[in-house]
């Protein structure tokens, strides 16, 4: 097993472009999440999906969008890239909600210039 | 809303020093708690979790007892090694369903010298 990877681990845009930011998992999870870590902020939740077709919002979504379209995969798109944005970004997936262990990506690094 | 209160940081300590880092927590009912370990370079994974009151979550010589009385779930362990300098994060998850949200703390680096 993969577990969760994230691509690209770097990228860097200037203000105003978009990209997308991928995340896969092959372990079946039906509870995908996105967070964001900046300095003494600890880990934020962006988005979230707790299954294919069915998405919500976070702590701090605006921004961003999401979709769900398989089980496996669950993008994230900035839409119009701002300084503001500069963070890593971690992906999450899960069996479920509550008690259950998260598992993480490795992490994307982004630079809004 | 529910909330995670972890000490400051950061934390240095020297190899076998015994470590106790706070977590102190708000939430309705009895979540679930968690301690996660991001090491350098990488993504958080569980360290450890306890699931009700009373129950003591250990792994790798690292333990944390959830405590409903006082609210928290400090973490503890007998002897650090420099293999465990690493930041630290208390994190908690309500019981109501597919909804449910990990709320994170704001993490505390642990740097261990020889």
């Amino acid at each position: 097993n993969a577990g969760v990877t994230q691509t690209p681990k770097f990228q860097v845009l200037k203000t105003g472009q978009s990209m997308t930011l991928q995340c896969a998992q092959d372990m079946n999870h039906e509870y995908m999440s996105w967070y964001r870590q900046d300095p003494g902020m600890g880990l934020r939740l962006i988005h979230y999906s707790v299954g294919a077709g069915i998405t919500d919002q976070g702590e701090v979504p605006n921004g961003y969008n999401v979709s769900r379209s398989t089980t496996e995969d669950f993008p994230l798109r900035l839409l119009s890239a701002a300084p503001s944005q500069t963070s890593v970004y971690f992906c999450a997936s899960s069996q479920g909600a509550g008690s259950y262990e998260q598992y993480f990506g490795p992490g994307t690094r982004l630079t809004v210039t | 809303g529910n909330s995670v209160t972890q000490m400051e940081g950061p934390v240095t300590l020297s190899e076998e020093a015994f470590l106790t880092i706070n977590c102190t927590y708000t939430a309705t009912g009895y979540p679930s708690l968690f301690w996660y370990v991001q090491y350098p370079g990488e993504g958080l994974q569980l360290l450890l979790k306890a699931t009700k009151a009373d129950d003591k979550g250990s792994n790798k010589g690292f333990e944390a007892t959830y405590r409903k009385e006082t609210t928290s779930f400090h973490l503890e362990k007998g002897s650090v090694q420099v293999s465990d300098s690493a930041v630290y994060f208390c994190a908690l998850s309500p019981h109501n369903g597919a909804n449910s949200k990990l709320t994170f703390g704001k993490g505390i680096t642990l740097s261990v010298r020889p």
